[in-house]
This record gives C-alpha cells, sequence and structure tokens, in this order.
C-alpha cells in the first residue's frame, strides 16, 4: 500500500450503532487530520493531530470521537449519529503540522450513510 | 483569521479553452498558497502549490503566482482537456496547525 488509505469505503449505519473508521498513512509523516465533506458545504477540518497528540478540535460534537495509536493511524470512533452527519469523510496526513510549506496527502476518503 | 475566497462554478468549457479559476485570500503573515484537485469518487490531492511571494507554482499544464501584492493565487491553464473536469480547491496555511480551504470550483470540460 501506498500514500493514505483509509477503511471502509462506504458505511451505513443506524442513529444506535458504534462504528469506526480506520486511516492509515505510509509515507512517514508527523500529522494526520480528518476532515468531513457535505454536499453544497466547504470542507470542514474536525481534528489535527501531531506526532499522536491532539493539537487541534474544531468544535465537534463528542458523538465524534478520534484516536491516534501512533503516528501511522488515526481513527475516528462513531456513536449515536444524526442523519446530518452523512457526508465523505476524509483523512489527510503531511510531513509536519506546525510548517506551513507542507502539502497534506489525502485518502479516497470513507462514504458514511446515517439511517 | 485565515480566509479563502474563490469562485464555485460550476465553470463549463469546451475541449481546449483558456481556464483561470480565481482565488484570493486573507491572512496574516507569509502563507504558503496551494491548489488541490478532486477528480469524482476521490479524495483531494495536490496539483501545485508556491510558498513565497512572486513564486509560481506548475504541473499538468497548470499555473498559478503567489500574488502577495493582490493577495491572489489564480489558476490557469491554456488547454483544458476533457479530464480536467473535477473540483478545484485553493488552500492557504500560514502561522496555525489549520489550513484553510475554499468552498471549491466545480470545472466541466465537453468535447
Amino acid at each position: 500500500e501506498t500514500g493514505v488509505t483509509q477503511t471502509p469505503r462506504h458505511l451505513v449505519m443506524g442513529m444506535t450503532n458504534k462504528k469506526s473508521l480506520k486511516c492509515e498513512q505510509h509515507l512517514g509523516h508527523n500529522a494526520m487530520y480528518w476532515y468531513k465533506q457535505s454536499a453544497k458545504k466547504p470542507l470542514e477540518l474536525m481534528f489535527v493531530y501531531s506526532l499522536e497528540e491532539r493539537v487541534e478540535n474544531n468544535s465537534v460534537p463528542s458523538r465524534f470521537s478520534p484516536e491516534c495509536p501512533n503516528s501511522s493511524h488515526l481513527f475516528l470512533h462513531l456513536h449515536t449519529l444524526q442523519p446530518e452527519d452523512s457526508a465523505l469523510y476524509l483523512c489527510a496526513s503531511s510531513q509536519a503540522a506546525g510548517t506551513d510549506t507542507y502539502e497534506q496527502y489525502f485518502g479516497p476518503g470513507t462514504r458514511l450513510t446515517v439511517t | 483569521g485565515n480566509s479563502v475566497t474563490q469562485m464555485e462554478g460550476p465553470v463549463t468549457l469546451s475541449e481546449e479553452a483558456f481556464l483561470t479559476i480565481n482565488c484570493t485570500y486573507t491572512a496574516t503573515g507569509y502563507p504558503s498558497l496551494f491548489w488541490y484537485v478532486q477528480y469524482p469518487g476521490e479524495g483531494l490531492q495536490l496539483l501545485l502549490k508556491a510558498t513565497k511571494a512572486d513564486d509560481k507554482g506548475s504541473n499538468k499544464g497548470f499555473e498559478a503566482t503567489y500574488r502577495k501584492e493582490t493577495t491572489s493565487f489564480h489558476l490557469e491553464k491554456g488547454s483544458v482537456q476533457v479530464s480536467d473536469s473535477a473540483v478545484y480547491f485553493c488552500a492557504l496555511k500560514g502561522g496555525s496547525y489549520i489550513p484553510t480551504f475554499g468552498r471549491g470550483t466545480s470545472l466541466i470540460v465537453h468535447p
């Protein structure tokens, strides 16, 4: 595997379910990000991790819980979601979160549908 | 705070037409500027970047010049192809952990 991978690619869950999204980067980067992409809305940054420490939490509801066990893996744990949480969830990585010149590398996303 | 403004589109062109997608920004200091492209069913990927004033980023026939005096980073291509149909995002990174993205511009190229 190369680049940034995300699993699953598609997920349908009920409002009472608990599920997790997984992201893995194979680039040796130190920063990882979760984004939410909804139709007709701007890209929303949810969380930023730098060297496994969460450095930004962009006012995200507590039903979304991130976890970064090491610099290569990032999870987003989901519970009691709402239909408006249906969206494409994108994971990204970069060499360092605090350096402005580094670009981000994105995974293909997980298409989440909450029923 | 930082912000990026770009036209939402869709921009509809015929093949081989000239493309311009405008991007202007607000930021303190000296941010780095990026253009990302998102093809249907995929994540975003870097198209080009510029890290200081007057730098020109270029890739796959696309170009953009970092203009500090007009706070702009317009994307151009001399001759678009059907395969360029995608959504294009202007972004900046400056002085914080948080990248700032524009709302994206959809480009549709007809044969």
